[in-house]
């Protein structure tokens, strides 16, 4: 198993661009999960989906999209990009909650996002 | 709310201290779960331990070990003759019912000096 894995590595934006970051996961989960890190900082949710067809905000969606047609693949996209949005972005995936219960999240490698 | 407090920002020890990592957290759901990442300086983020509400056993593992209390919303994260591969930011993170939406604390950078 690859696990969770992103692309690109790295990517320098220039302001009013867009871009997509990739995430994908071989390991069947239906929770999927974007955050963001900041220097120095915790990890903040942007988005999560709890299977395919359904996406919901987490506590900074805004200047992001995402979709999730497949169990697999759960892209980020960034409109229109700004300086503020200068981060470390990790896509991460989990076992689904049967029974309320919460599993761990793997997490990808990171895509680190720099807008000039 | 949930939320998830990590008071210490940064800790420096030396090689062979033990050391604790205090995490403090809020939620109104009576079942939660919690989690200890680390990330160490490569960037990526591991796993630790995960812990559900209804297990307020403490945990050892090696040389790690965590103390969850109830009574006082703490989930402390221990580390005994700490090397300097334990140097990190360790994160406390925490899920209500449904694993829907983790709340991450800011992290407590540890550095263990040789």
């Amino acid at each position: 198993n690859a696990g969770v894995t992103q692309t690109p590595k790295f990517r320098i934006l220039k302001i009013g661009q867009s871009m997509t970051l990739q995430c994908t996961q071989d390991m069947n989960h239906n929770y999927m999960y974007w955050y963001r890190q900041d220097p120095g900082m915790g990890l903040k949710l942007i988005y999560y989906s709890v299977g395919a067809g359904i996406t919901d905000k987490g506590e900074v969606p805004n200047g992001y999209n995402v979709s999730r047609s497949t169990t697999e693949d759960f892209p980020l996209r960034l409109e229109l990009a700004a300086p503020s949005q200068t981060s470390v972005y990790f896509c991460a995936s989990s076992y689904p909650g049967y029974g309320g219960r919460t599993d761990e999240q793997f997490f990808g490698p990171g895509t680190r996002l720099t807008v000039l | 709310a949930q939320k998830v407090t990590q008071a210490q920002t940064e800790i420096s020890v030396v090689e062979k201290e033990d050391v604790t990592l205090d995490c403090v957290y809020e939620t109104r759901d009576t079942t939660y779960y919690l989690f200890w990442y680390k990330q160490p300086p490569s960037g990526e983020l591991v796993f630790l331990i995960r812990r559900n509400s209804f297990d307020e056993q403490n945990e050892i593992s090696g040389r790690y070990s965590w103390n969850f209390q109830k009574s006082t919303s703490s989930f402390n994260f221990t580390i005994t003759a700490s090397q300097v591969v334990d140097s990190a930011v360790y994160f406390c993170a925490l899920s209500e019912t449904g694993g829907q939406n983790f709340v991450f604390g800011p992290g407590t950078r540890l550095s263990v000096l040789p």
